[in-house]
């Protein structure tokens, strides 16, 4: 069975800075991996998914994910922190077949921006 | 961008008392889900649901949980005796399609504690 694991419950950083949220992930066939982003009282939202193909993903809001099989990782990263970036991100897994498609998440990161 | 709705986005009940969590999938979505988040746990998927009944569901729908769609639009889960461990974010979710690197769509969730 695939899983999800991210290193980090809470990360901070300052406003400007470098994120980096770290996802690390099993799964016995290829992947298809997605971040999601939680702002506060609000849904899951897409952030960007990796399926085939190039392995640097972009996503919304500046973010982008790079797939590395050898290190079975899709880290989450965006050059500089802005005060908006603050809240939850899961990674997940895709996994399944015809019709019973579900997710696999991690535990979450919750990100803090520093002013 | 279209959403899922979930209602209500609190709900307190008593233990040992039925609650019913509501969504409103997306309308041209034919696959729904529901997935719950433990306070500083992983998002864990709970059921699928398709063509009228379910396609999947995990350990943890047993059988104090089912689901519902009564009317082609409302996507229900029911908790017929709900117990202290049932506090949670209940998150639900649907697609378009079938394949496995599809976006889900995800409603800002229903808050349940039970006292």
């Amino acid at each position: 069975a695939q899983s999800v694991t991210q290193l980090g419950s809470h990360v901070s950083v300052s406003e400007g800075a470098l994120v980096l949220l770290r996802c690390n992930y099993s799964s016995s066939v290829p992947p298809y991996l997605f971040w999601y982003v939680q702002y506060p009282n609000q849904g899951l939202q897409l952030l960007l998914k990796y399926t085939t193909g190039a392995t640097l993903v972009k996503g919304i809001n500046g973010f982008e994910a790079e797939f590395k099989k050898s290190e079975t990782s899709f880290h989450l990263t965006k050059p500089s922190a802005h005060m908006s970036d603050a809240a939850e991100y899961f990674c997940a897994v895709s996994e399944g077949t015809s019709g019973t498609y579900k997710y696999i998440f991690g535990t979450g990161t919750r990100l803090k921006v520093l002013a | 961008e279209p959403e899922v709705t979930q209602t209500p986005s609190h709900q307190v009940t008593q233990m040992g008392q039925e609650v019913i969590l509501r969504c409103v999938p997306i309308s041209n979505h034919l696959y729904f889900y529901w997935y719950r988040q433990i306070l500083g746990q992983k998002v864990e998927f709970l059921v699928s649901f398709y063509n009228n009944e379910i396609s999947e569901k995990s350990e943890i729908f047993d059988d104090q949980f089912s689901v519902e769609r009564p009317d082609g639009s409302n996507f229900t889960l029911k908790i017929r005796s709900t117990k202290l461990e049932d506090s949670a974010m209940y998150f639900c979710a649907s697609r378009q399609g079938d394949t496995t690197n599809e976006k889900l769509f995800f409603g800002s969730g229903t808050q349940l504690s039970v006292l």
